[in-house]
């Protein structure tokens, strides 16, 4: 049963706190993303990678951190740095990114104590 | 700058009406268009899609209609159910691949037994 893995479902993060975010899929597919969304606004892209120890910043990767040590994992870690953190993550993972269709998990729903 | 807009924050449609959900994109550049259902507390799943090539793009209840002189999309859902009932996205690319992809806002709609 393939598909995209988020966890946790919601998470607590503390001033001044890094926090990480799980994404794991099993569809093998190549390319992955984090998404942030906020209320009234569309999905917006943090950070995607292409391949296994690749990936590259979107639009809003300030404060944000990824790493892609295996195809199957895409972790994202909110650092300190983010001022404005409170929001509905969600990962994505797609064939390549020549393949528009992508493939979202749950979402990880981030609050700030 | 919102590059793809949905005017229409929820539509609500009484059951075996015609939905039309509406989608505005500014980027002419833009030549593949996508459409996610959300439901709450779940990641986006794709529904439909249309290439620039094509004016319309039809998968059972589901058909995609594009005017790309208006620069408008619209998805039909006919009849509409109650299980319809979900956050609809859609999303334009510029052929760049899944890595550019710009998604609306979301339109709520609820399907009334």
């Amino acid at each position: 049963d393939g598909g995209i893995t988020q966890s946790p479902k919601y998470l607590f993060r503390k001033e001044g706190q890094n926090v990480t975010l799980s994404c794991e899929q099993n569809l093998n597919h190549d390319a992955m993303y984090w998404y942030r969304q906020d209320p009234g606004q569309g999905l917006r892209l943090i950070y995607y990678s292409q391949i296994v120890n690749d990936f590259q910043k979107g639009d809003i990767a300030e404060g944000y951190s990824v790493s892609r040590e295996k195809k199957e994992s895409f972790p994202l870690t909110v650092t300190s740095a983010q001022k404005n953190p409170t929001a509905f993550y969600l990962c994505a993972s797609s064939i390549g990114t020549h393949e528009e269709t992508q493939y979202f998990g749950p979402g990880t729903r981030l609050l700030v104590l | 700058d919102q590059q793809v807009k949905q005017n229409s924050p929820s539509l609500s449609v009484q059951e075996g009406r015609i939905s039309i959900l509406n989608c505005d994109y500014t980027n002419s550049m833009f030549d593949y268009f996508l459409w996610y259902k959300k439901y709450p507390a779940e990641g986006p799943t794709f529904l439909i899609s249309i290439s620039s090539i094509k004016d319309k793009n039809e998968d059972g209840r589901f058909t995609v209609f594009l005017n790309k002189s208006a620069k408008h999309l619209s998805l039909h859902i006919v009849p509409s159910q109650p299980g319809d009932s979900a956050v609809y996205f859609c999303a334009a690319s510029a052929g760049t691949g899944a890595n550019n992809l710009f998604f609306g806002t979301g339109t709520r709609l609820t399907v009334i037994p």
